[in-house]
């Protein structure tokens, strides 16, 4: 069963305007997210973290929001670049995890000049 | 090196072959993981690493993979009969410890089972 799910497998958007992206969890035991970025033939690479007793965490041109009712988080880059053209992995863990991270599909962000 | 290196980049191999996949993590980190993403999904945890000692392998599908970090700091994966099924990008990260530290990725070992 996939824990983390990331239902949009690609999303466009014009260079200057906010992207959103979207990202929903099922166990309830979750309480460390993570969005990762990631391009072609390397690693993913950290992007921001949001601790579940936040709402929100920002950092630059990235937003990161928890809605733990719903158990949804997206992530907002504004604006955005066309340097910002990656897969974004949402991922979780449970306390006590760590770094042992549940991972989404990814979404294919691309930025179009 | 300033990041963590994983050899080969690329390795095919055939059918029942045994293979070797080396993690080179970033120099003091005490955690180390080992991912595999399979295509068109996310990384999928295996094992984690804590020293040398592996903390968690809850992650490891089966008896035919196994992963050693004898010093605490080298980390090999290996995969015995391997099979088509095995194929995917294998992933290393490691961390300053084992808490919610950053964790550094490496560019992975794209497997292929012919």
């Amino acid at each position: 069963d996939q824990q983390v799910k990331q239902n949009s497998p690609s999303l466009s958007v014009q260079e200057g305007r906010i992207s959103i992206l979207n990202c929903d969890y099922t166990n309830s035991m979750f309480d460390y997210f993570l969005w990762y970025k990631k391009y072609p033939a390397e690693g993913p690479t950290f992007l921001i973290s949001i601790s579940s007793i936040k709402d929100k965490n920002e950092d630059g041109r990235f937003t990161v929001f928890l809605n733990k009712s719903a158990k949804h988080l997206s992530l907002h880059i504004v604006p955005s670049q066309p340097g910002d053209s990656a897969v974004y992995f949402c991922a979780a863990s449970g306390a006590g995890g760590g770094n042992k991270l549940t991972f989404g599909t990814g979404t294919q962000l691309k930025v179009e000049l | 090196g300033a990041g963590v290196s994983q050899t080969p980049s690329n390795k095919v191999t055939e059918k029942g072959k045994y293979v070797e996949l080396r993690c080179d993590p970033i120099s003091g980190h005490t955690a180390l993981y080992w991912y595999r993403q399979s295509l068109g999904q996310g990384p999928e945890f295996l094992i984690y690493f804590q020293g040398t000692g592996a903390a968690d392998d809850s992650g490891l599908p089966n008896d035919r993979f196994f992963a050693v970090r004898p010093e605490g700091s080298v980390s090999t994966l290996k995969i015995q009969r391997t099979e088509r099924g095995d194929s995917a990008v294998y992933l290393c990260a490691s961390s300053l410890s084992g808490g919610r530290t950053e964790a550094f990725f490496g560019q992975g070992t794209r497997l292929t089972v012919v």
